[in-house]
């Protein structure tokens, strides 16, 4: 069955600090994946796309890393800002619909 | 550009009451999307549109849940009668075209829907 498991669930931080967040999936065949943000109340926007053949892609102070052996990607925030407090959703493709959404991880950035 | 628009933002209805959702896609984007997204959750798809044409309804509550999208252009979701677990955050998206899904999808803001 296709999935993907976020972790962690929910993260509190300080501002200014880094985070990682964790993606792991069981979807094949895997075309490529995706980190949406989700701010409270609105649709997803998309940080990055990743084919399977990248290792890595960064968006100002998101920075993804994909490993396609071990089925695991990351999302990395540098230096976070309050605005940087959303849900964090991974999205895989598996080559056809329908996309597979992960539940997504609550990230809180306080001052 | 304009982004993917939907009305109404919020509704509450009662159970058993009916409901309709509207959305407008980015113009040119053949592909539209309609997701369901329980709190804590990630979206689900209810069904896919391909133009005028459903390329995925798999996930749809036919018994209840129904969309349209005449003229290949906007769409409406309907539910009727609704339940209670039909509260949800109702997202809208829309692609260029789906092949392969690598296409990006650029989401509306939601409706978020009450029953009670």
């Amino acid at each position: 069955k296709n999935q993907v498991e976020q972790s962690p669930q929910s993260l509190i931080i300080l501002e200014g600090k880094n985070c990682t967040l964790q993606c792991n999936y069981t979807v094949s065949p895997f075309s490529n994946l995706r980190w949406y943000k989700q701010d409270t109340g609105r649709g997803p926007v998309s940080l990055t796309i990743m084919t399977f053949s990248e290792n890595t892609k960064s968006n100002g102070r998101y920075t993804a890393t994909l490993d396609a052996d071990t089925k695991q990607s990351s999302l990395h925030i540098t230096a976070s800002q309050l605005s940087d407090s959303a849900s964090y959703i991974c999205v895989v493709i598996p080559g056809g619909v329908p996309l597979v959404f992960g539940k997504g991880t609550r990230l809180s950035v306080i001052a | 550009e304009a982004g993917v628009a939907q009305s109404p933002r919020y509704k509450i209805i009662e159970k058993r009451q009916s409901v309709a959702f509207w959305c407008n896609p980015i113009s040119g984007h053949a592909t539209l999307y309609w997701y369901q997204q329980i709190l804590g959750q990630g979206p689900k798809l209810l069904i896919q549109f391909q133009n005028n044409g459903v390329v995925d309804d798999s996930q749809l509550p036919k018994d209840r849940f129904s969309a349209e999208r005449l003229k290949g252009v906007d769409s409406t979701l309907k539910i009727q009668p609704a339940k209670l677990e039909d509260s949800a955050v109702y997202l809208c998206a829309s692609s260029l075209e789906s092949v392969g899904g690598s296409y990006e999808q650029y989401f509306g803001p939601g409706t978020r829907l009450t029953v009670t």
